[in-house]
């Protein structure tokens, strides 16, 4: 069946810091795939998102690129910053499965100053 | 912007109570969703719906039930509550069956004593 597999968390890093979230994909067809971000207290909401091999999906900084060769879409920033801190979740969505997303389990990020 | 709306950010009950926790969208959009949020388990699909009156079993529907009268609204109902089902609860729309991102509301905290 189709599954998301995201890096175990928490990850902690310093401001400015360089991130990567890994994520990996099994699935039938070719997905979309999607990166969520909940900030505390709040619900998801999509942070980027990429359709077809090779696209990269890109936001507020964030970015990734959709790897069919190694079923991959690990999301990489920079520089993070103190107000980046949330969970992030990995996602995919094939038409197969109707309007179904299917998530990752979710990696706490803290950012200190 | 679509705006999904929750219709209480924290609710306790006891158990055995019939619990119903509210989710409108103010987009037309024809699929909403529930799911669960547990540390260490993502999210988890309960129910979803492609239409009015329309409903589909996701990946853990046990104990729980959902109505969709209107387009807009999509409830949630806990028929008798145990303290197992205390999580938070989302609840997300997308505009059509085979068309994501989902959109999701900021989340119900249950607590059930």
């Amino acid at each position: 069946g189709n599954s998301v597999t995201q890096m175990e968390g928490p990850v902690t890093l310093s401001e400015e810091a360089f991130l990567t979230i890994n994520c990996t994909y099994t699935a039938t067809g070719y997905p979309s795939l999607f990166w969520y971000v909940q900030y505390p207290g709040e619900g998801l909401q999509l942070l980027l998102k990429a359709t077809k091999a090779d696209d990269k999906g890109s936001n507020k900084g964030f970015e990734a690129t959709y790897r069919k060769e190694t079923t991959s879409f690990h999301l990489e920033k920079g520089s993070v910053q103190v107000s980046d801190s949330a969970v992030y979740f990995c996602a995919q969505h094939q038409e197969t499965s109707g309007s179904r997303l299917t998530f990752g389990e979710g990696t706490q990020l803290t950012v200190n100053p | 912007d679509v705006k999904v709306t929750q219709s209480s950010r924290y609710l306790v009950k006891r158990t055995g109570e019939k619990v119903f926790l509210e989710c409108v969208q103010d987009m037309d959009h024809e699929n909403m969703f529930w799911y669960r949020q547990d540390p260490g388990l993502g999210l988890r699909l309960i129910y979803f719906s492609y239409d009015v009156k329309m409903k589909e079993k996701g990946d853990i529907p046990e104990g729980y039930s959902v109505s969709r009268e209107k387009k807009e609204r999509f409830s949630l109902i806990l028929e008798s509550a145990s303290t197992n089902q205390t999580s938070m609860y989302l609840c997300a729309s997308s505009p059509t069956r085979f068309v994501s991102p989902q959109h999701f509301g900021d989340g119900t905290r249950l607590s059930i004593l």
